[in-house]
């Protein structure tokens, strides 16, 4: 059963690039797409992008500008930056593999952005 | 503002049916299939109705979907009180901006 990991800092300050990993076990990275999604506090969900395992991306248009998520087949994970961020970015952010229809995903990383 | 348009709250009572809806437009409904996902407090979401009305393996015929026009409903029969959560629906959407994965804005379900 693939089980997917999030890491990295749970405090960014504003204007600074968040930068999130997602490790995945028990499966290969290769042959899927993987999603980064994110939940901020009390609301709904936001699809922030995807990755393919060859490394094409398609990002939300309202998040495409500050986006990127890149994928190291060789350590099996995954990862996200977002630019410029706000207040507005603070969220519970999860890895999944798949795109829409998703059956694994990561247990979440809150990131709070605060100075 | 969501793309995916879900009323904020529904209820009922243990046994009871309920349904919530997801509206959407030709973009997104109108032209792509449905998914649920049910979100139970503190946790990841759950994948709960594929493809309009299909349902992965371990999830109980208590749940059913489907799918008409630009609009879609979840179904939820014999409520049992660990059905109380969050659940969203979600589609692609074919836009000018390009296809983009969007959510509905979510529907807090209690069982009174």
């Amino acid at each position: 059963q693939v089980q997917l990991q999030e890491s990295g800092p749970g405090l960014v300050k504003p204007s600074e690039t968040l930068s999130l990993t997602c490790t995945v076990s028990g499966g290969s990275i290769s042959s899927y797409y993987w999603s980064w999604i994110r939940q901020p506090p009390g609301k709904g969900l936001e699809w922030i992008g995807y990755i393919y395992y060859s490394g094409s991306t398609n990002y939300n248009p309202s998040l495409k500008s500050r986006v990127t998520i890149s994928v190291d087949t060789s350590k099996n994970q995954f990862s996200l930056k977002l630019s410029s961020v706000t207040a507005a970015d603070t969220a519970v952010y999860y890895c999944a593999r798949g795109v829409v229809v998703i059956t694994n995903w990561g247990q979440g990383t809150l990131v709070t952005v605060s100075s | 503002q969501s793309v995916l348009t879900q009323p904020p709250s529904a209820s009922g009572t243990p046994g009871q049916r309920v349904t919530i809806s997801c509206s959407g437009s030709s973009s997104n409904i109108g032209s792509n299939t449905v998914n649920w996902y049910q979100q139970l407090p503190g946790t990841a979401p759950k994948l709960l109705i594929y493809s309009n009305n299909q349902r992965p393996s371990g999830v109980p015929d208590r749940f059913s979907g489907s799918k008409s026009g630009t609009s879609a409903s979840l179904a939820i029969s014999g409520l049992q009180s660990e059905d109380e959560a969050d659940y969203y629906c979600a589609a692609w959407d074919d836009s000018l901006n390009g296809r983009c994965w969007v959510f509905g804005g979510g529907t807090k379900l209690t069982v009174l």
